[in-house]
């Protein structure tokens, strides 16, 4: 059992906006800054797609973002494309037993 | 460009010790400002931070605590390049093992990663 909650699977249209939610509790999402997500293709490495919540790395293109409220943390992709489907992460810093903690992962299907 | 080969064995004996080695090459394993971490995926845990190191004027390491007790991560300057040893591995060790670099603009987030080694423990 993942330590972050995320849907297994969420789904859209081309060119529709999605948003992933990620679940964690006061020690790791939400009390902290260091969020971040990851794109992974299946047979691929992860690839980080935001960092400090809201920050993409360069390269990434701007129809990715990322927000936190509470102990939620949330990645939108607008303008939803093909190349868009993948398995997507979560992860945060946290206090206990370890220093980074991974979600269970969604899968984005792209209708 | 920075990029990260992974290289070891693929198949480890239930109670050996799985070894794995990362070479680096863009970016130095002494970079005062980043991190190198250790990280699995396997479809039963899921993607689990294993540990890293990282220098700041002199070497340190960070462990998860399910791990703590068998694992040694380091970093070998000559061939720039870090090191898993993972001791008494199980089945539940079996995973896709993946180095990653930590950088300085990114507490805690992952930039680049290794190509994957995917290591079954298994007689």
């Amino acid at each position: 059992q993942s330590a972050l909650t995320q849907p297994a699977s969420v789904s859209g249209s081309p060119g529709q906006s999605i948003t992933i939610p990620c679940t964690g509790t006061n020690t790791d999402v939400g009390g902290s800054i260091h969020v971040s997500w990851y794109q992974q293709h299946p047979g691929k490495a992860p690839k980080l797609m935001i960092f400090a919540v809201s920050n993409r790395p360069s390269g990434v293109s701007n129809r990715f973002s990322g927000s936190k409220s509470g102990n939620t943390a949330s990645l939108t992709i607008s303008g939803l494309q093909a190349e868009d489907e993948a398995e997507y992460y979560c992860s945060s810093y946290t206090t206990i037993n370890t220093r980074v903690v991974f979600g269970g992962g969604t899968k984005l299907t792209v209708l | 460009q920075v990029q990260m080969q992974q290289s070891g064995p693929g198949l480890v004996k239930p109670s050996e010790t799985l070894s794995l080695s990362c070479a680096i090459s863009g970016d130095t394993v002494s970079n005062n400002r980043a991190a190198w971490s250790w990280i699995r995926q396997s479809p039963s845990r899921g993607l689990e931070w294993l540990g890293r190191t990282y220098y700041r004027s002199k070497w340190y390491n960070d462990y998860a605590v399910f791990v703590n007790s068998r694992i040694t991560i380091n970093a070998d300057t000559s061939k720039n390049q870090l090191s898993l040893q993972l001791k008494s591995v199980t089945p539940e060790d079996t995973a896709v093992y993946y180095c990653a670099r930590d950088p300085p603009q990114a507490n805690d987030a992952f930039d680049m990663w290794g190509q994957g080694t995917m290591v079954t423990v298994s007689s």
